[in-house]
Formats: structure tokens, sequence, C-alpha cells
């Protein structure tokens, strides 16, 4: 069975900062798609950027980038010029790659803070 | 608004009663899932429907939960005989399934707790 960890319960960097989320997953598929989602208080889920794991590319969406290590299967989220409304919880998450493999797995999450 | 919406935002309940959560997808979506997130937890997978047809259950999603999408539209979440461990947020989200890579939508979440 495929398992995410997200080592780092807390985490805070000061505003216009540079900060990185630690993930890593265990699976035994070769492909599959990795996500990061923010969830703010009382507010929902959305995706904040999405690798695939046949993509050896680093994928980067403005300020949020990824470092994907698969032989590592180490998943990172690099938010760069921090600000305050990064603040949330962030998860990292898993999916198979067949059409019907179609849940999410999760990690238990990050809380990150953001000081001005 | 056209995100995905779920009804009620809030429920309490004292042990042993049913409940039924409501969630409305993002419209023309046609697969439509249910997650369980208690505190400090990330959200845990219960089922997933395409259209109507739930194709997959969580071995989380015991007797006494039951999920349906009748017309492949809106979904009913329902609860019997709550216990307090079923207190949490009950998530649902929606995606558009052409292929292996559809992203899912999230809604606000139904918070319940079991008095």
């Amino acid at each position: 069975a495929q398992t995410v960890t997200q080592s780092q319960p807390e985490m805070s960097v000061q505003e216009a900062e540079t900060v990185t989320l630690s993930c890593t997953y265990d699976t035994s598929e070769s492909d599959y798609y990795l996500f990061w989602y923010k969830q703010p208080p009382s507010r929902q889920m959305i995706l904040v950027i999405r690798q695939e794991a046949y993509k050896q590319q680093n994928a980067t969406e403005n300020r949020f980038s990824v470092n994907f290590q698969k032989a590592a299967k180490s998943f990172s989220l690099k938010i760069s010029d921090s600000q305050l409304g990064d603040a949330a919880m962030y998860f990292c998450a898993y999916r198979g790659s067949t059409y019907y493999t179609d849940k999410l797995i999760f990690g238990t999450g990050t809380r990150l803070q953001v000081f001005p | 608004d056209t995100g995905v919406s779920q009804d009620p935002r809030h429920k309490i309940t004292k042990r042993g009663q049913n409940v039924t959560f409501r969630c409305d997808p993002i419209s023309e979506h046609n697969r439509l899932y249910w997650y369980r997130q208690t505190l400090g937890q990330g959200p845990e997978f219960l089922t997933y429907f395409q259209n109507e047809a739930q194709l997959e259950k969580s071995r989380l999603l015991s007797d006494r939960f039951s999920a349906e999408r009748p017309k492949g539209s809106f979904s009913t979440l329902e609860i019997q005989r709550t216990e307090q461990g079923d207190s949490a947020m009950y998530l649902c989200a929606s995606s558009l399934a052409r292929h292996s890579h559809n992203e899912q939508f999230f809604g606000p979440g139904t918070r319940l707790t079991v008095l």
C-alpha cells in the first residue's frame, strides 16, 4: 500500500523569505502523480502544484516549486517570497496513474506560519 | 458560484442518531469523492463515484456508512447510529475524469460533532 509521510508538523517563515516543506512517500508503482494541497483556516482545500512521476523536470507554479527525487521517493515544496496569505496547512498527496486509481492518499500535513 | 458545495457546514448530533450530508459537485463533473479528515490528520479516502456508479469503497466505510449518487449529480453520505469516533470533517470533491490526469476540486466540508 502507498503511504505519504510529512515529518514537519509545523514550520514558520518570515514574510519575503523562502521555506521548504518536506514529503516522502512509498510506492511500488513506477508511474503516479504527486500533489501539494493548501488548506487555509476554515477554508477549502486547493491544489497548489502537481508533478507527474514520468516527468524529470520539476514542476513550478509562480512562487511555488517542487524538488522531485524519484529514486529517493522525496517530494518537497519550496515557497519563495513568502506572503502572509501563504499561512495554511499544506498536505502532500499521492495518486496512482491508472484511470480507475483515483483516490488521493494524503500525508498528515504541515502547518505553515508566516510572520511579518 | 460554480464550486463544490456541501450542506450542512456544521452538524451536531447525539450518539446513536442518524445524519445525512449532501454534496453538489461542479456542474458536468462526472466523478465525486468523499473523504474524512480528523483533527491533526490529512484527509482519508472513503469512496468515489463515476456518474451514479460507486467504483471504490474504503475499508473505513463501515456498514453504518452509505453513500449514494442517484442521478449522477449530487451525492449524499449517511451515517447511521453515530458514534463519538465519527466526529470529523467530511470533505467532498469532484473532478472531470477524461483521462488519468484529472484534478480534484474540494468543497468546504461538513464538520460533524457527535456528543
